[in-house]
């Protein structure tokens, strides 16, 4: 029963380097969305996709694309690493659009240097 | 965009005290969520509400959502070391469910 599965745990990058964050889900969930969560703050929107081949920005998209070819994956890619892309990413899935139950992911820690 | 202030930003109490924290917002909320993320984990959903003025309750923990649809406030009675971690408050108008803005989170420190 893994839920929402996200890797790497943890990355260094170099400034400029780009890298790709994934995260499937096993439970056949409509709805899945990226956050990022910074220090002494909340989490904050990044991507979202209400379903397959469906995406859509958040608060915080730039830097960042995303896609969903298909309902278990929502990868998200930083085009070019900037220091300021430094955080702690969630993916997060839903049954529904309507639903407000949100499952998270265990966190992937990135570093960029 | 719509902005969350939750407070307090930090709590310290003794052990079988009773812990309140709020959220409030400049606009309405047609859903209020409390999550508790632990030390290197996600977060973890703990009350939804979606009703104006509903009042739930899961074990110690107890949520209500503001009348005016822009407050919400989690209690939490006779705290445990283990109630340890930082809580968040939630908001989402409309439909969307993962469109949800945070709020900045409360610390919460329990001395045995």
């Amino acid at each position: 029963n893994a839920g929402v599965t996200q890797t790497p745990k943890f990355q260094v990058l170099k400034t400029g380097q780009s890298m790709t964050l994934q995260c499937a889900q096993d439970m056949n969930h409509e709805y899945m969305s990226w956050y990022r969560q910074d220090p002494g703050m909340g989490l904050r929107l990044i991507h979202y996709s209400v379903g397959a081949g469906i995406t859509d920005q958040g608060e915080v998209p730039n830097g960042y694309n995303v896609s969903r070819s298909t309902t278990e994956d929502f990868p998200l890619r930083l085009l070019s690493a900037a220091p300021s892309q430094t955080s702690v990413y969630f993916c997060a899935s839903s049954p529904t659009r309507w639903e407000g139950t949100i499952y998270f992911g265990e966190g992937s820690w990135l570093t960029v240097v | 965009g719509q902005q969350l202030n939750q407070s307090p930003q930090s709590m310290f109490i003794q052990e079988g005290e009773d812990v309140s924290m709020n959220c409030t917002s400049s606009s309405i909320f047609n859903t209020w969520l409390w999550y508790k993320q632990d030390p290197g984990e996600g977060p973890v959903l703990l009350i939804a509400l979606y009703k104006a003025g509903e009042l739930t309750s899961n074990g110690r923990l107890t949520a209500q959502f503001g009348i005016t649809r822009k407050d919400s406030f989690l209690n939490i009675s006779a705290s445990i070391p283990s109630d340890v971690g930082i809580y968040f408050c939630a908001g989402q108008l409309g439909t969307n469910a993962g469109k949800s803005t945070f709020g900045d989170g409360t610390t919460l420190t329990v001395k045995p």
